[in-house]
């Protein structure tokens, strides 16, 4: 049973135009949600993080958006970089359980030059 | 250079074979964990550890060992692979969450990409 969906399995931009990614989950009980970002032959690894208190986190050109009454998280790329092409995982922490990491389905974003 | 390391990169085997893959960090960190990632799948959990001799199921353990005699190192053990274990597999590491003192963040591997025939 999957607890997180990334319901678009690839995403495709012209750069300096914005990418927006989506997850939905099922669980209401988390302490954070967190992105990673993968490239090929590379592991995944940390881009942005926001807590079940918040509604919006920024870092930059990263904004992640939670809104909780439709259980849907998203994460906006501003401007669009070629560098930016890669697999995004959405993933969270269930609550009571902080040392454990749900993840995604993950989406594939080609920023086109 | 903070890192986990996972060896091999590749490997491709046959049924049956016992084989480890290896992973090393160097952060200190207290948890460890394996994961495998298959194609419309993301990443499921296989087995972590949260510090020394304590390992525990993650939600696929089944045809996999871990180990965890050393801080650092937490190889992930198959004793007889099959070709549905044919997947690219991460290990990670992370500081432990206690208390007031939260961490979410984990740190992944390269990847270690088995074929199993």
């Amino acid at each position: 049973d999957q607890q997180v969906k990334q319901n678009s399995p690839s995403l495709s931009v012209q750069e300096g135009r914005i990418s927006i990614l989506n997850c939905d989950y099922t669980n209401s009980m988390f302490d954070y949600f967190l992105w990673y970002k993968k490239y090929p032959a590379e592991g995944p690894t940390f881009l942005i993080s926001i807590s079940s208190i918040k509604d919006k986190n920024e870092d930059g050109r990263f904004t992640v958006f939670l809104n909780k009454s439709a259980k849907h998280l998203s994460l906006h790329i501003v401007p669009s970089q070629p560098g930016d092409s890669a697999v995004y995982f959405c993933a969270f922490t269930p609550g009571g359980a902080t040392n454990k990491l749900i993840f995604g389905t993950g989406t594939l974003l080609a920023v086109q030059p | 250079e903070a890192q986990v390391t996972q060896n091999p990169r590749y490997l491709i085997t046959v049924t049956g074979k016992k084989l480890t893959v290896t992973c090393s960090q160097n952060m200190n960190h207290e948890y460890m964990s394996w994961y495998r990632q298959d194609p419309g799948l993301g990443l499921r959990q296989i087995y972590y550890s949260m510090n020394v001799e304590v390992t525990d199921k993650g939600d696929v353990p089944e045809g996999y060992k871990v180990s965890r005699k050393e801080k650092r190192n937490f190889p992930l053990i198959l004793e007889s692979p099959s070709p549905n274990q044919t997947s690219l597999y991460f290990c990670a590491s992370k500081r432990l969450s206690s208390g007031r003192a939260k961490s979410y963040e984990q740190y992944f591997g390269p990847g270690t990409r088995l074929t199993v025939t």
